[in-house]
């Protein structure tokens, strides 16, 4: 079963405007973490914003900010003022941790592809 | 930058043959991770390995193989390579003990002809 669900292959959003990329996940762990990567087309993996599952507010840093719904279990991603800099590929990823052990490995959605309009 | 460091950037070579390619995580990161990313399967966990001992094993093939050192960077050893091997390979670091950092390397592009 798909445990990270990108639903939106492709978006377009107007400069200056704010954006929201969509990711629900799937999990039986009490602990776990939410990540947005952005792969721009030369290729590197940029971490953008973690989200713990224990963490009472929503993660912000800078322009990005986590919409996190532990009760639906969905993990979006909102820009702000979009740039033409931001147009790239976006993942959403999990990391479970389980109660022994340690933390388990990043789990990616399709992705989706972000292209800002001047 | 990310802290981590993968080499080569690009590697071309010819069906057959093996290749190796080369992490060194950020400062003071035990956990090293190795994923592949091609147009069709998207990222894809490979293998994961924890201050030297191997964690976590993921869709890797036999004809793959890697390793942690002592000073901790990693190989991902790749033989027998196909055509559909080519992809963009990624390292990624995180400190181990703590579950809210994941940096990736700049990843190493394979094609193979």
């Amino acid at each position: 079963a798909q445990k990270i669900t990108q639903t939106q292959p492709g978006m377009f959003v107007q400069e200056k405007e704010a954006v929201t990329l969509d990711c629900t996940y799937d999990t039986s762990d009490p602990s776990y973490g939410l990540f947005w990567y952005k792969q721009p087309s030369s290729g590197e993996m940029i971490f953008l914003i973690y989200q713990g599952s224990y963490d009472q507010q929503n993660a912000t840093e800078g322009r990005y900010s986590l919409n996190f719904q532990k009760a639906r279990k969905s993990a979006n991603l909102v820009i702000s003022a979009s740039q033409l800099g931001d147009s790239a590929m976006y993942f959403c990823a999990m990391r479970e941790v389980p109660s022994s052990g340690s933390a388990r490995q990043l789990t990616f959605g399709s992705g989706t592809q972000l292209t800002v309009l001047p | 930058d990310s802290g981590v460091t993968q080499t080569p950037k690009h590697l071309i070579t010819a069906t057959g043959q093996r290749v190796t390619l080369r992490c060194s995580p950020r400062s003071g990161d035990l956990s090293v991770y190795w994923y592949q990313q091609s147009l069709d399967q998207g990222l894809q966990f490979l293998i994961q390995y924890y201050n030297g001992e191997e964690r976590a094993k993921g869709n890797i093939l036999e004809r793959f193989s890697a390793q942690q050192f002592p000073d901790l960077h990693s190989e991902l050893n790749l033989s027998s390579l196909e055509l559909g091997d080519s992809a963009l390979y990624f390292c990624a670091s995180s400190p181990g003990r703590t579950n809210t950092e994941a940096f990736f390397g700049q990843g190493t592009r394979l094609t193979v002809v």
